[in-house]
């Protein structure tokens, strides 16, 4: 389909694990965007890419998480020595233009990381 | 301070009855975009309905329809006529034309739709 897809869908982590989560945007998106969402809550944002520039990545919870777009298409989120408190549904969204109040934000089907 | 508040975790309402979602937002811009979305038990986001802070009229995308009360910041959504597919989590959220590249999510109501 034409839709964002994620891989893995499940990734499960012992602590201290490295793991990497691959989002590829719809075909010619400009921004990608990845969250965070806890169980039973809200997607929290982590960062967000124009084209191959990271614009924002503030809301990336320590420096054990990195995320990279460097052709400006596929993007991983790598975390580092993993934690229990990573286990989190990882989403990704692409939109078509520079990220703007009104854009539409197409989000994949996330990857559920289960850490142990 | 909470950006966006959804004071109710759960709802439910009786198939082809109208509900209504509660989201208050907290911001200091005078630019920004609200949002509603719907996540199924399967996990996927999707998009419903979108208000801007300057649209003088409320949004309706079919069934939903957004109530927006600029004064007493409230976005609240509202469903006419459930179905059964209704039922899922629905989150509302805010961009912020100073920071559009970050969306600020609430923790969502569980909406059951019974037949």
């Amino acid at each position: 389909g034409a839709g964002v897809s994620q891989s893995p869908r499940y990734k499960v982590a012992k602590r201290g694990q490295d793991v990497a989560l691959r989002c590829d945007p719809i075909s010619g998106h400009v921004s990608l965007f990845w969250y965070q969402q806890a169980l039973g809550q809200g997607p929290e944002f982590l960062t967000y890419f124009q084209n191959e520039a990271q614009l924002d990545k503030s809301g990336l919870p320590s420096d054990r998480f990195f995320a990279e777009r460097p052709e400006g298409s596929v993007s991983t989120l790598k975390i580092q020595r993993t934690q229990q408190e990573d286990s989190a549904v990882y989403l990704c969204a692409s939109s078509q233009d520079r990220a703007q109040v009104y854009n539409e934000q197409f989000f994949g089907p996330g990857t559920r990381l289960t850490v142990l | 301070a909470q950006k966006i508040t959804q004071t109710q975790p759960g709802m439910f309402v009786q198939e082809k009855e109208a509900v209504t979602l509660d989201c208050t937002y907290d911001t200091s811009d005078q630019s920004y975009g609200l949002f509603w979305y719907k996540q199924p038990s399967s996990g996927e986001m999707i998009f419903l309905i979108y208000q801007g802070s300057y649209d003088e009229q409320n949004a309706t995308e079919g069934r939903y329809s957004l109530n927006f009360q600029k004064a007493r910041k409230s976005a609240n959504l509202v469903i006419s006529a459930s179905q059964l597919g209704d039922s899922a989590m629905y989150f509302c959220a805010m961009r912020e034309n100073t920071n559009a590249g970050k969306s600020t999510f609430g923790d969502g109501t569980t909406l059951t739709v019974k037949p």
